[in-house]
């Protein structure tokens, strides 16, 4: 069974772009959350997008949004970036929202802003 | 609001066991989490409690809650060198295991 699937893995921005990056659950899961990891915040929550819709958001601006596919399939994107978002993007999928015995979570995008 | 703390490092010798603590603010948890992440990787659950329960055993691994005092500790039998990783601890409800609030991670190196 393959696992979740990020891509891509590694991106290099400059400041005032836009980036999309993309998650492929796991088959079957309908379930996909987004976290954002830096050194100096630690793991911080997105997103989560459970049958196409938006669950919860966490505290961040209106530059970071999201969505999934009717495939759930998901995707974030950052516009007008700035050298703050720097940092490991991580998905994670599963079968539902209240099963964490199902949740794994992809390899991660490593986006760095110039 | 949400808040969970870790001790950020911790050592010990091959074949010892490790013990990594954390504690969280809000009582109305339902999951509580252990996580591991290696260099270069996501993160791998390896195990969870539900908050009405005390204690749970997976091979190696032994969590324990203390819901009065809000503490759960990860307890890692026989630690072997592959156990070197950061080790987060996380909760979130029931309803929104997707939507987990993290600690800072504990470095646990593992000395031969």
């Amino acid at each position: 069974k393959a696992g979740v699937t990020q891509t891509p893995r590694y991106l290099i921005k400059t400041r005032g772009q836009q980036v999309t990056l993309s998650c492929s659950p796991i088959s079957g899961h309908r379930s996909v959350s987004w976290y954002q990891q830096t050194p100096g915040q630690g793991l911080q929550f997105l997103f989560e997008y459970f049958s196409e819709t938006q669950r919860n958001k966490g505290n961040f601006p209106g530059r970071f949004s999201g969505r999934q596919f009717s495939n759930s399939r998901s995707e974030m994107n950052v516009s007008t970036l700035e050298l703050g978002d720097s940092a490991l993007y991580l998905c994670a999928s599963s079968v539902d929202p209240t099963r964490p015995d199902t949740q794994y979570f992809g390899p991660g995008t490593r986006l760095t802003v110039l | 609001g949400e808040d969970v703390e870790q001790s950020l490092f911790l050592s010990v010798r091959e074949g010892d066991s490790s013990v990594i603590n954390c504690t969280y603010t809000d009582s109305s948890s339902t999951y509580l989490y252990w996580y591991k992440q290696e260099p270069g990787a996501g993160l791998q659950l390896l195990t969870y409690i539900f908050s009405n329960m005390d204690m749970k055993q997976d091979q190696r691994l032994t969590v324990l809650l203390n819901k009065k005092d809000k503490h759960l500790s990860l307890r890692i039998a026989d630690t072997q060198t592959g156990d070197s990783a950061i080790y987060f601890c996380a909760e979130s409800m029931w309803t929104n295991a997707g939507k987990s609030t993290f600690g800072d991670g504990t470095t646990l190196t593992v000395k031969p």
